[in-house]
């Protein structure tokens, strides 16, 4: 059950855009479709940004989309605004013989310069 | 409004135990697996256990595997983290979550709770 890896900090400008890697195995990233992104504001629960790899959810704004490549997933967050500044997680459901769970990212710290 | 509110945190000695509460209102509790997910001090969240509708299901991450339970009173709308064994290492917000608007992902969480371990 380890974490899902991501970089530490990920920083643009305003109006650019910024991709953050997620790297699992293939027990999970690479095996299930069920890849979720979370936004983290100081103090505040998660909230959830992208789900089954790169399906927004309802009230989250298009600008934020997720895609996958093998045990890879990333999060691109176009049109850098400054609301953006906050921690993100990837999660993933991931599944050894028929023990289930899921396993979060060490998260990125996303800074709008 | 859908909501989940913890309760029960506090300051306790390695080796003591903790209950911890999840409230949940404004859905049908009862049609619903419920998980609680932590988070150390400056740290990341990790997954720690899940529970089914009826409370039949149960699984835990290794790192709490048995220390923690997980349990539900549905007629009370609530859901329970018993912590046994506490370590160190066990301080974190306790947040519980659940995956509601069949988003296959963890939609609605609560604020959290804290929990200490230090002698």
């Amino acid at each position: 059950q380890s974490a899902l890896t991501q970089p530490a900090s990920v920083s643009g400008s305003p109006g650019q855009s910024i991709t953050i890697s997620c790297t699992g195995t293939s027990s999970d990233i690479g095996n299930y479709n069920l890849v979720s992104w979370y936004q983290q504001h100081p103090g505040k629960a998660p909230k959830l940004m992208i789900y089954e790899v790169s399906k927004r959810p309802s009230g989250v704004s298009n600008r934020f989309s997720g895609s996958k490549s093998g045990n890879t997933a990333s999060l691109t967050i176009s049109g850098l605004q400054a609301e953006d500044e906050a921690d993100y997680y990837c999660c993933s459901y991931a599944g050894i013989n028929t023990f289930a769970y899921y396993v979060f990212g060490t998260g990125t710290k996303v800074t709008v310069l | 409004e859908v909501q989940l509110v913890e309760s029960g945190g506090g300051l306790v000695q390695p080796g003591g135990s903790l209950r911890l509460s999840c409230a949940a209102s404004g859905f049908t509790f009862r049609r619903y697996w419920m998980h609680w997910v932590r988070q150390a001090p400056g740290k990341g969240l990790v997954w720690v256990s899940r529970i089914d509708t009826d409370g039949s299901t149960t699984s835990y991450a290794d790192s709490v595997k048995g220390r923690f339970t997980i349990s539900r009173d549905n007629a009370k709308n609530t859901v329970y983290l018993q912590l046994n064994s506490l370590r160190v290492e066990d301080t974190a917000v306790y947040h519980c979550a659940t995956i509601y608007d069949a988003t296959t992902a963890f939609d609605i969480w609560g604020q959290g709770t804290m929990v200490t371990v230090s002698s």
